[in-house]
């Protein structure tokens, strides 16, 4: 079965501090992992994918397959990073988006 | 604004009537998806389209559901008989060369009575 699990409904930090969205997977074969992110009244849009490696707004994930987990890090969280973070798999290819529950993140000043 | 469209962006309806939702996807974008949100949950998966052909269904799709995409340009989401469990989020996506991109709409706030 394919499954994203994101175990923090909300994560609040104060500006400046490191964060770590978690991210863990369930899936059979070899997924396409993404955290995509959706701002306050903006729509869902895609932050970074695994096989990339690139940084986007300071954000890196990596996959690690023995822990299937993909968690995204900052280490110095920004007020305007403030957003609801989906870590999402993909079978690859043209599939679907298992998507997670998703994580609040709310940066304080 | 050159990206997803869905219309309309709210719909309350009453409990066994019919609904039909509208998406535009990016222009020239062979594949599009929906999906539903509902409060407190990620996006899940309902239809994939590649051009006009119906690829994909979840198990969600129950027979009151219906997804169309004639001529491979826009696509339509009708739920028929509607009941207040299908009071969600209702996502369109579209994709074009890069197999792994989605592109979001806004979506539509479905909500029954």
């Amino acid at each position: 079965a394919q499954r994203v699990t994101q175990p923090e409904k909300l994560l609040s930090v104060f500006k400046g501090a490191p964060v770590e969205l978690k991210c863990n997977y369930s899936y059979s074969g070899s997924p396409e992992l993404f955290w995509y992110v959706q701002y306050s009244r903006q729509r869902l849009q895609l932050l970074l994918r695994h096989i990339s490696r690139e940084s986007i707004k300071g954000f890196t994930a990596d996959l690690n397959k023995g822990e299937t987990s993909f968690h995204l890090k900052k280490p110095f969280a920004q007020e305007e990073d403030s957003a609801m973070y989906y870590c999402a798999l993909s079978g690859g290819g043209f599939q679907k988006l298992v998507f997670g529950t998703g994580t609040r993140l709310l940066v304080s000043p | 604004d050159t990206g997803v469209s869905q219309n309309p962006r709210h719909k309350i309806t009453k409990r066994g009537q019919n609904v039909t939702f509208r998406c535009d996807p990016i222009s020239e974008h062979n594949r599009l998806y929906w999906y539903r949100q509902t409060l407190g949950q990620g996006p899940e998966f309902l239809t994939y389209f590649q051009n006009e052909a119906q690829l994909e269904k979840s198990r969600l799709l129950s027979d009151r559901f219906s997804a169309e995409r004639p001529k491979g340009s826009f696509s339509t989401l009708e739920i028929q008989r509607t009941e207040q469990g299908d009071s969600a989020m209702y996502l369109c996506a579209s994709g074009g060369g890069r197999a792994y991109e989605q592109y979001f709409g806004p979506g539509t706030r479905l909500t029954v009575t």
